[in-house]
């Protein structure tokens, strides 16, 4: 397909277990950004990636996030022993420079912890 | 403390009038307005943008205002059309590379038949 993709759309875990969200990027596209989403909120915004090197990774709750992108394409966003306060919509997207007006957004993975 | 505000969480309107969503922010360093649109279970889809240069820009039936003085903008929806129901979110950044987006909460819009 021709936009971003996350997979998996929709994640249960239950408190204390490790997720793994992926994000595939449009084709070229050499920034990523990731966004939470809480329940009734705006996206706020976790990390940003050009290329492979993490260049800001100022939004990132705790230590129990970590992001990668190894290649410089796909990305994952790993949260460790998840928390009830973790659950949210997880967004990725990306753009050709990293200007805002470019941000092209994938259709969310919908985590839930118990 | 939230940079950028919608405080009305839901707007009504009837099939063919204008729609008005607003927005507030706070810091000065915003240089570059966007609004989003998102139906459910989709991500946010880009709707138009505005440069802290201008004071509006204008595309089709989408019209966004910025006062800077008064750090707000406005989106305006003419003629509002059902398909146009959905979440609104405003969102800034300080532009140029690395543009992570400061969103507000969102407001819903409902446009009657």
């Amino acid at each position: 397909g021709a936009g971003v993709s996350q997979s998996p759309r929709y994640k249960v875990a239950k408190r204390g277990q490790d997720v793994a969200l992926r994000c595939d990027p449009i084709s070229g596209h050499v920034s990523l950004f990731w966004y939470q989403q809480a329940l009734g909120q705006g996206p706020e915004f976790l990390t940003y990636f050009q290329n492979e090197a993490q260049l800001d990774k100022s939004g990132l709750p705790s230590d129990r996030f970590f992001a990668e992108r190894p290649e410089g394409s796909v990305s994952t966003l790993k949260i460790q022993r998840t928390q009830q306060e973790d659950s949210a919509v997880y967004l990725c997207a990306s753009s050709l420079m990293g200007l805002a007006n470019e941000q092209f957004f994938g259709p969310g993975t919908r985590l839930t912890v118990l | 403390d939230q940079q950028v505000k919608q405080n009305s969480p839901s707007l009504s309107v009837q099939e063919g009038r204008i729609s008005i969503l607003n927005c507030d922010y706070t810091n000065s360093m915003f240089d570059y307005f966007l609004w989003y649109k998102k139906y459910p279970a989709e991500g946010p889809t880009f709707l138009i943008s505005i440069s802290s240069i201008k004071d509006k820009n204008e595309d089709g039936r989408f019209t966004v205002f910025l006062n800077k003085s008064a750090k707000h903008l406005s989106l305006h929806i003419v003629p509002s059309q059902p398909g146009d129901s959905a979440v609104y979110f405003c969102a800034a950044s300080g532009g140029g590379a690395n543009s992570k987006l400061t969103f507000g909460k969102g407001i819903t819009l409902s446009v009657r038949p």
